[in-house]
């Protein structure tokens, strides 16, 4: 079956970057876009951005640009956000979900999220 | 960038009763690219509904959705005790895709 798993709850400190993987296994890693979605405590769902882990383009939500950076590694069907400058605002859990063989498709799979907590 | 607007924020309700929530869009969006989730305490969201209408694999006929244009509503036909949760549509059409606020379905 599909999955996607998460690495672990991290703790940083303001100004600092943060780098979050997504392990994708029981389907074809190149084939399916991942998303990747940041939800603040008691908040709802933010999009970050897109990548295509066949060719590793990437499309970045304008609120983001400049702070994140999307990659993957075909040889381990990964795929990492890295966020930098985190604010003390910053807290929150971010989730990867796989998006279909186009862009436009919805998120039909989702990884376990992991909460960054951003703290002095 | 379209903005989803859902309604409404909370919706107090018995198990057994119908719930309707809805979601308006700023501009007209293609159905086929309007989605319904839900998501418990303490979990990712799930899929519901996509394409406006479509139930994704494996979730209950009692969940249906509908609209067209600007107005989308997802219909829960009669509530579990599972269904209690907070609801989001969302807009995959173009970048960048967007969520609603969210609608938080309560146990009355």
């Amino acid at each position: 079956q599909v999955q996607l798993v998460q690495s672990g709850a991290e703790v940083k400190k303001p100004g600092a970057s943060v780098k979050v993987s997504c392990k994708a296994s029981g389907y074809t890693f190149t084939n399916y876009y991942i998303h990747w979605v940041r939800q603040a405590p008691g908040q709802g769902l933010e999009w970050m951005g897109i990548i295509n882990p066949s060719g590793g383009s990437t499309t970045y939500a304008q609120k983001f640009q400049g702070r994140v950076t999307m990659t993957r590694d075909t040889s381990t069907s990964t795929v990492y956000m890295d966020l930098s400058s985190l604010s003390s605002e910053g807290t929150a859990v971010f989730y990867c979900a796989r998006g279909g063989l186009e862009i436009k498709t919805p998120f039909d799979s989702w990884g376990q999220g992991t909460l960054v907590t951003v703290s002095s | 960038e379209i903005v989803l607007t859902q309604s409404p924020g909370t919706l107090s309700l018995s198990p057994g009763e119908r719930a309707t929530l809805s979601c308006r869009a700023s501009q007209s969006v293609k159905s086929s690219y309007l989605a319904w989730y839900q998501q418990k305490p303490g979990q990712a969201p799930r899929l519901l509904i996509y394409g406006a209408s479509n139930r994704a694999t494996g979730i209950p006929d009692r969940f249906s959705g509908s609209g067209s244009g600007t107005d989308f509503t997802l219909t829960i036909s009669r509530l579990e005790p599972e269904d209690f949760a907070v609801y989001y549509c969302q807009h995959y059409g173009s970048s960048p895709v967007t969520f609603g606020g969210g609608t938080k379905v309560e146990i009355k």
